[in-house]
Formats: C-alpha cells, sequence, structure tokens
C-alpha cells in the first residue's frame, strides 16, 4: 500500500525567509508525487510534480521541490515567503502500477506566513 | 479559460432529504472524481468515472451515488444525508486516469447538515 506522510499539523514563517514544508513517501515501485495547495473553501490547487527526471522540480507561484529517493522524500520549497503563500499544503502520491490515477494525500500543512 | 465548475458552492440541507451536487469541466477530460473532506483532513477519494465506467471506492457509502451523463457533467446524489455528511465536496478531473496525470480540482461545494 502506498502512503504519505506530512510530519508538520504547523510551520511558521517570517515572510521573506526560506519555507520548507515536508513530505515523506512510501510505495512500492517508482514514486509519482504531487504537491496541491489549497486556500481557505477553495479547491486544490496544483503546484508541481514528479514523475522523472531532474530531483528538483519547478512549479507554480515559485515554489520547488526536490525528490531525494534514498531518503524517500519530497519536500515543496520557496526560497523567499510571501503573506500569500499561507495556506493548506497537501503532499499526494499516485501509484506506480495498476490502480489508475488514485491519489493518495498527506494529512496536510497549514502554512502561516508572518509580516 | 479550461476549468472545473462545481455549483452551488454552498448547499444547505436537512437531515434525511436527498441533495445532489453537480461538477462540470471545459477540460474535455477522460475522467472525474468526487472527493470528501472534511475539517481540514486530507480529501478522501469516494469515486470516479473513466468516460461512462464508475469505480467505486470499497468504502464508500450506498448513501452516495453518481452520475455521469455526458463528458462534461457528472453529478453527486446524497440520498439520505446525515449529520456526518457535512463536508466540502471536491470535483477532479484528468486526462486520461493514468498514474501520472495531473488532476484538477473544482472550488468545492461545502454541504451542511441541518
Amino acid at each position: 500500500a502506498q502512503s504519505v506522510a506530512q510530519p508538520e499539523d504547523q510551520v511558521n514563517v517570517a515572510e521573506g525567509n526560506p519555507l520548507t514544508v515536508k513530505c515523506t513517501y512510501s510505495v512500492s515501485g517508482n514514486p509519482y508525487l504531487f504537491w496541491y495547495v489549497q486556500y481557505p473553501n477553495r479547491g486544490l490547487q496544483f503546484l508541481l510534480k514528479y514523475i522523472t527526471g531532474d530531483n528538483l522540480v519547478k512549479g507554480s507561484y515559485g515554489f520547488e521541490a526536490e525528490f531525494n529517493k534514498s531518503q524517500t522524500s519530497f519536500h515543496l520549497k520557496k526560497p523567499s515567503a510571501l503573506v500569500s503563500d499561507s495556506a493548506l499544503y497537501f503532499c499526494a502520491v499516485s501509484p506506480f502500477t495498476g490502480g489508475g490515477n488514485k491519489l493518495t494525500f498527506g494529512t496536510g500543512t497549514q502554512l502561516k506566513v508572518e509580516l | 479559460d479550461a476549468m472545473v465548475i462545481q455549483n452551488p458552492r454552498y448547499q444547505v440541507t436537512q437531515f434525511g432529504k436527498p441533495v445532489t451536487l453537480s461538477c462540470s469541466q471545459t477540460l474535455n477530460h477522460n475522467v472525474m472524481y468526487w472527493y470528501q473532506q472534511k475539517s481540514s483532513q486530507a480529501p478522501k477519494l469516494l469515486f470516479h468515472y473513466y468516460d461512462k465506467d464508475f469505480n467505486n471506492e470499497a468504502d464508500t457509502p450506498d448513501n452516495f451515488q453518481s452520475r455521469r451523463p455526458n463528458t462534461s457533467f457528472c453529478f453527486l446524489d446524497i440520498r439520505s444525508p446525515g449529520l456526518g455528511d457535512a463536508a466540502m465536496y471536491l470535483c477532479a478531473t484528468s486526462r486520461e486516469g493514468q498514474n501520472t496525470d495531473t488532476q484538477y480540482f473544482g472550488p468545492g461545494t461545502r454541504l451542511t447538515v441541518l
């Protein structure tokens, strides 16, 4: 069975500082990994995904994520946080074989960026 | 812009009164999904359609049904809503349902059960 873990319920960071939101995964075979962001009372917005190739994936709104196979991690990063980045972030994994496009989500990390 | 649209954004129903939530898409994607999301929890997949083929998750209660009359529209029917069904319901689409496909989400419908 596949799973993702987001070990931090909340991350606080000052505006202008770099941010990291952590995600670790457990899958059979190669992982397909996704990051989504959710603003209050809104749907999920796709940020980026890792399928294969470069370990550093660049996505929307200046976000990037680093795939680390040895540590089974896919942490989301941004060099300089904005107050408008404050939202709920979900990491998700899709099965390598079978199962279609059925995403398994982590429990989410609330990011709070303060002035 | 191509998008996923959900109506209504907010729905209030009474305990036991059937309710239907609507989703439409202009992306022309083959796959449509329905998720339930409770209070800042992870979204939970209820079922999905690949074209007209319906795929129910094993733990989705019978109280939840779905219809997809055409490529663009998909409906979620809750036959007898209970207080525990109050949640955000998210519709999503993907092009072919392959493991590498991105899912695109609508804004959600927040259901309140009185």
